[in-house]
């Protein structure tokens, strides 16, 4: 199994563009996890899907952020316009067994600087 | 509200043993997770206990307590690839800050 693809793995981008971020989930798994890494705020979950159906997206920092699960095996992280503060390692994760209990699977992150 | 508290570094030497704390404070707490991070990497699954007790998987070995809202995650034998960022987490949702740990040899 290919594991969780992230794409891109970096992005450096301009404040005000968007930038869209790509997500493959392990066959199989219907749970899908966005975080986002930072030194001062550590590891913060951002929204999560179970069956393709956004679940808890409390953690998503503003409106400018959004996020789709257009099939079983696919998502998108979107942020529009970046600014600055954005700039974070954004990880997705996916899983065959629900929010509270069993293994994650990370993918390798994406690195967004935004300038 | 909902949080878990770990020390942010550890050092240790090679071949030593290190116990990483956690303590949390969570709703509707499930169980404890613990996930290793190599320099900014990808995160991954070591351990998950949801009972009270201790779980062991080889050199690693992790331990929950839920009437003291504690866990630990004990690292034996340790060698220098073992230097690393460890994650407690409460299920999927809630990490900590992360502890890094530094084997020196």
């Amino acid at each position: 199994d290919a594991g969780v693809i992230q794409s891109p793995r970096h992005e450096v981008t301009e404040m005000g563009q968007e930038v869209t971020l790509r997500c493959k989930l392990i066959s199989g798994h219907n749970s899908l996890f966005w975080y986002r890494q930072t030194m001062m705020r550590g590891l913060e979950l951002l929204i999560y899907f179970n069956n393709n159906v956004p679940i808890d997206d409390s953690g998503m920092p503003e409106d400018r952020f959004s996020a789709k699960m257009p099939n079983a095996s696919f998502s998108t992280l979107k942020i529009q316009p970046s600014e600055p503060r954005d700039s974070a390692v954004y990880f997705c994760a996916s899983s065959s067994a629900g929010a509270n209990t069993g293994e994650l699977f990370f993918g390798e992150g994406s690195r967004l600087t935004v300038l | 509200g909902q949080s878990l508290e770990q020390p942010s570094e550890v050092t240790a030497v090679e071949g030593a043993i290190v116990q990483i704390n956690c303590t949390y404070q969570t709703s509707g707490f499930y169980g404890l997770s613990w996930y290793q991070q190599h320099d900014g990497g990808a995160p991954t699954f070591l351990s998950y206990n949801a009972l009270d007790g201790l779980e062991e998987t080889g050199r690693f070995s992790s331990f929950l307590s839920r009437s003291d809202s504690y866990g630990y995650l004990l690292l034996q034998e340790l060698q220098m690839k073992d230097s690393a960022s460890y994650f407690c987490a409460e299920g999927k949702l809630i990490f900590g800050q992360g502890t890094e740990l530094s084997v020196k040899p």
